[in-house]
C-alpha cells in the first residue's frame, strides 16, 4: 500500500519551455504532498508543501511564479516548471501523505534543460 | 530546528548487522524520527518511524533513549542490495511542519 506515481521519469526540454510533472497517489487519499529537488550527491531540498484545495506553502528561496504547484484533488498534484533554464535542471521528487503518517514517495523526475 | 547529523559514510559487509545513528539534539516535542532508504535515481523508501523507546518491522529496529536527542537505526545480516543512502527526518507529522532532513549517509555493503 502507499503507492505515489510520479510522471515523467524522465524529461529533456529546450531552455525557455516550461515542463510539469505529476504526483499521484494512487491507493489513498494524499492530505498532503510534498515538492522536493534533489542534486547529485546532496540530501532532499524541500521545495513546497501543498494541502489539497488550498495553495502551496513554499520554502525561503523558492520562487512561487517559477514553480507552480497545483494541489486540485486528494490524489494529484502537480508541479510546473515555467520557463525552464540549464540551472532548473535537477532531480524532482514528490511525496505524499495523510495525517500523521509519514511520507510516501515518487520515483522522483530527472529534469535537463538543454 | 531539530538539525540532524548522520556519518557521511559507513562499510560493512554481508551478514553483519549495521546500526546508523542520527543525533538531534534539540528535537521538539511534538517531533517523530523516521528514516528513509534511497537508491540512486529513485525516490526514498521508508524504512521506520518512531516516537521513543524501540520500534521494529520486518526490515529493521529504531532505538530511541529516553531523552530522544539521537536514534540509531539498526538493520539486521544486511546483504548487498542495502547498499544505499540512508536518511533520518526529524518533525512534526501532525502538522509536518520543519520536517528537517540529514545529509544522509552512503551505506556500503561488501561481499
Amino acid at each position: 500500500g502507499a503507492v505515489v506515481s510520479q510522471h515523467p521519469s524522465w524529461v529533456i526540454c529546450k531552455s525557455g519551455t516550461s515542463v510539469k510533472i505529476e504526483c499521484r497517489s494512487l491507493d489513498f487519499q494524499a492530505t498532503t504532498m510534498f515538492w522536493y529537488r534533489q542534486f547529485p550527491k546532496q540530501s532532499l531540498m524541500l521545495m513546497a508543501t501543498s494541502n489539497e484545495g488550498s495553495k502551496a506553502t513554499y520554502e525561503q528561496g523558492v520562487e512561487k511564479d517559477k514553480f507552480l504547484i497545483n494541489h486540485a484533488s486528494l490524489t494529484l498534484s502537480t508541479l510546473t516548471v515555467t520557463s525552464a533554464h540549464p540551472e532548473d535542471s535537477s532531480f524532482y521528487i514528490c511525496s505524499a501523505s495523510w495525517g500523521n503518517q509519514p511520507q510516501h514517495f515518487g520515483d522522483g523526475t530527472r529534469l535537463s534543460i538543454l | 530546528l531539530a538539525k540532524t547529523t548522520q556519518p557521511i559514510s559507513m562499510d560493512s559487509y554481508e551478514g553483519q548487522e549495521v546500526n546508523i545513528t542520527c543525533s538531534h539534539n534539540n528535537i521538539a516535542t511534538n517531533d517523530y524520527i523516521t528514516w528513509y532508504q534511497q537508491f540512486p535515481s529513485q525516490g526514498p523508501r521508508f524504512i521506520i518511524q518512531g516516537y521513543k523507546t524501540k520500534v521494529t518491522n520486518e526490515v529493521a529496529s529504531l532505538f530511541i533513549p529516553a531523552d530522544r536527542k539521537s536514534s540509531t537505526l539498526s538493520l539486521p545480516r544486511v546483504s548487498l542490495s542495502d547498499t544505499a543512502v540512508y536518511y533520518c527526518l526529524v518533525g512534526d507529522m501532525d502538522s509536518n511542519y520543519q520536517l528537517i532532513w540529514g545529509a544522509g549517509t552512503k551505506l556500503i555493503i561488501k561481499p
